[in-house]
């Protein structure tokens, strides 16, 4: 099977600009998460979407980043204006949704330097 | 909330010696435990995990990994390493077996020499 596709790899931008990341999770996977990985510490999880529902975002900084999922499949991550600690590699997941701890498929990432 | 440990950042370990990884969770109740391994420049695998039952689980790669309540820990064990085993380690801990609720450590970096 395809794994999550994420787009772009790389992403170098200035603090203050905008910038948004693409997510296309394994078919038939109804949930997507975003996660955050800061250099030196483990992923942590932005935001997770059940279709095109959001179900958990307690950790997305509402202020500047946004995702959306409008068709329940593809989903983009946004954050406007970026800040010089949003430099890490965005990762996203998928999984089937049913049963208790459904593993976790992760896309390669997309990793953002704020300069 | 729960949280979890990784007290080593990086292990050396030579091609064919075995390895342990340590991870160390807290939490009031019995967790979900699991173990992630992510190569470089790819997004992160699950290895095993721990639900409940056997406090010995075995997971892909002949990696296995042993919870124990009374110290609060769930290590990684591998008998025999390979030059491909390269990679970062995640522990991660969870209340409900959801998503959405684990946490992850910081990891471990594993090096292999030959």
């Amino acid at each position: 099977e395809a794994g999550v596709a994420q787009s772009p790899r790389y992403k170098i931008i200035e603090k203050r600009q905008s910038v948004a990341f693409w997510c296309n999770p394994i078919s038939g996977h109804a949930t997507l998460y975003w996660y955050q990985q800061i250099l030196g510490q483990g992923p942590k999880l932005l935001i997770q979407f059940q279709n095109n529902g959001v179900v958990d975002d307690s950790q997305l900084p509402k202020d500047r980043f946004s995702a959306e999922r409008l068709k329940g499949v593809d989903s983009t991550l946004k954050i406007q204006p970026a800040k010089l600690e949003d430099s890490a590699v965005y990762l996203c997941a998928s999984s089937l949704p049913t049963g208790v701890g459904s593993p976790l498929h992760f896309g390669n990432g997309t990793r953002l330097t704020v300069t | 909330a729960q949280s979890v440990t990784q007290p080593d950042i990086h292990i050396t370990v030579s091609e064919g010696a075995s390895l342990e990884l340590r991870c160390n969770y807290s939490y009031g109740a019995t967790p979900y435990l699991f173990w992630y391994v992510q190569s470089p420049g790819q997004g992160l695998q699950l290895l095993l995990k721990y639900f409940s039952g056997d406090t010995l689980v075995q997971g892909i790669k002949g990696f296995e990994a042993e919870f124990k309540r009374s110290q609060s820990s769930f290590n990684l064990r591998k008998p025999s390493v390979h030059w491909s085993d390269a990679a970062e380690y995640f522990c991660a801990v969870g209340a409900t077996g959801n998503n959405n609720d684990m946490r992850f450590g910081a990891g471990t970096r594993l090096t292999v020499k030959p």
